[in-house]
């Protein structure tokens, strides 16, 4: 399909197990974003890709967060030694460009649903 | 940490009602952003209304934004049970990444 695609779907961990989702943005598109959303809360900002360049990693909320887009286009997030505040789902969002005034359009993907039990 | 916080956290209405959605924000914006989601679609874009817009329509939407008091409202016309959904607003900071509200939780009954 042409939308933005993530895998896996749902994914079980135990607690201290290494994670990693991937992201597959629309081809083309220029600006990769990755979004944590725990239950009953919106979206929250981890990381910003533009190209392959990182420009915006503010809202991983600690160093065993990291992600990477090496080539430019799929993108993977890596969650190690991972606990019970990490369950969430995990939203992939790209976009043609962003401007300053961010008014792009973000396409989401169907996002990866984590549990860590 | 969320931008602001979207009310009522729940609605739940007949079909064929209006429903009305509200959300406040923080900060200066460019822009703001409504999307929906559900279990079968994901999170889908809506409309956007820029900071020099009070009022835009799409469809059975129709957003209005008071730059002034910091606020938007999305109202939703002759509902149907297919509007069932949650409903965030978003703004753009620094351009780029998105700040979403906590949520409202639409429920349209058949």
């Amino acid at each position: 399909g042409a939308g933005v695609s993530q895998s896996p779907r749902y994914k079980v961990a135990k607690r201290g197990q290494d994670v990693a989702l991937r992201c597959d943005p629309i081809s083309g598109h220029v600006s990769l974003f990755w979004y944590q959303q725990a239950l009953g809360q919106g979206p929250e900002f981890l990381t910003y890709f533009q190209n392959e360049a990182q420009l915006d990693k503010s809202g991983l909320p600690s160093d065993r967060f990291f992600a990477e887009r090496p080539e430019g286009s799929v993108s993977t997030l890596k969650i190690q030694r991972t606990q019970q505040e990490d369950s969430a789902v995990y939203l992939c969002a790209s976009s043609l460009v962003t401007g300053t005034s961010g008014t792009n359009e973000q396409f989401f993907g169907p996002g990866t649903r984590l549990t860590v039990l | 940490s969320q931008q602001g916080e979207e009310d009522p956290q729940a609605l739940s209405i007949q079909e064929g009602e209006n429903a009305t959605m509200n959300c406040s924000y923080k900060t200066s914006i460019n822009n703001l952003q409504w999307y929906r989601q559900n279990s079968g679609r994901g999170l889908v874009h809506l409309i956007l209304i820029r900071s020099n817009e009070r009022e835009k329509h799409s469809g059975r939407l129709r957003v209005t934004l008071d730059t002034s008091k910091k606020s938007s409202s999305l109202l939703i016309t002759a509902s149907r049970a297919a509007d069932t959904a949650s409903y965030f607003c978003a703004t753009p900071e620094y351009g780029n990444k998105l700040v979403f509200g906590a949520g409202t939780i639409l429920r349209v009954k058949s």
